[in-house]
């Protein structure tokens, strides 16, 4: 059973807009989450993370927003830029596991200019 | 990132031989991590160390082995027992505190005929 899923396998964008990627959780007990981006044949790269204790995270571009009442979060970028295609992946700290991530599948952005 | 080296990039062996997979780290990390990315999945947890001599299973650990004698070096094995070898390996490393990122590698892509 998936514990992180990210519903959207692809995502378009037009360049200046708002590219918005959602991830949905199962665990409530989940209490940081992260987002990581990844191009083709590299490894991740941390984007941005938040705590269970806010709601919103924000990093020049990129907001991360959590709804812990639906275990729903959801990057923003703003505004999208054509060196921002790649898959974006969340990712949940896994409760077990002392650093481990459980991360979701995966979702490819591609922003057209 | 600059910090964790994994080579080669690139593996090829034929099936039924073991192969050792390399991940170096330079930024005194105690904890490391092996995953395994397949096309359309997201990051599944092999093995992982918490601290050098010691190591442990993931969700995915059959078929494979790991060392951690160092604190540097956390090389794996995709031995002839694991059932489908052909995937992309990344190692992370993770500081010791609480609620901080994976960091990680650039991956080696292994395929086995």
């Amino acid at each position: 059973d998936q514990q992180v899923k990210q519903n959207s396998p692809s995502l378009s964008v037009q360049e200046g807009r708002i590219s918005i990627l959602n991830c949905d959780y199962t665990n409530s007990m989940f209490d940081y989450f992260l987002w990581y981006k990844k191009y083709p044949a590299e490894g991740p790269t941390f984007l941005i993370s938040i705590s269970s204790i806010k709601d919103k995270n924000e990093d020049g571009r990129f907001t991360v927003f959590l709804n812990k009442s639906a275990k729903h979060l959801s990057l923003h970028i703003v505004p999208s830029q054509p060196g921002d295609s790649a898959v974006y992946f969340c990712a949940a700290a896994d409760l077990l596991v002392e650093g481990n991530l459980i991360f979701g599948k995966g979702t490819k952005l591609s922003v057209k200019p | 990132d600059g910090g964790i080296t994994q080579s080669p990039k690139y593996l090829f062996r034929k099936e039924g031989q073991n192969v050792t997979l390399s991940c170096e780290q330079n930024l005194n990390h105690d904890a490391m991590y092996w995953y395994r990315q397949d096309p359309g999945q997201g990051l599944r947890l092999i093995y992982y160390s918490q601290i050098v001599n010691d190591f442990q299973k993931g969700d995915i650990a059959e078929g494979y082995s790991v060392s951690r004698e160092k604190k540097e070096s956390f090389p794996l094995t995709v031995t002839s027992a694991q059932k489908n070898p052909t995937a992309f390996y990344l190692c992370a490393t993770k500081k010791g505190q609480a609620n901080s990122p994976l960091h990680f590698g650039n991956g080696t892509r292994l395929t086995v005929t």
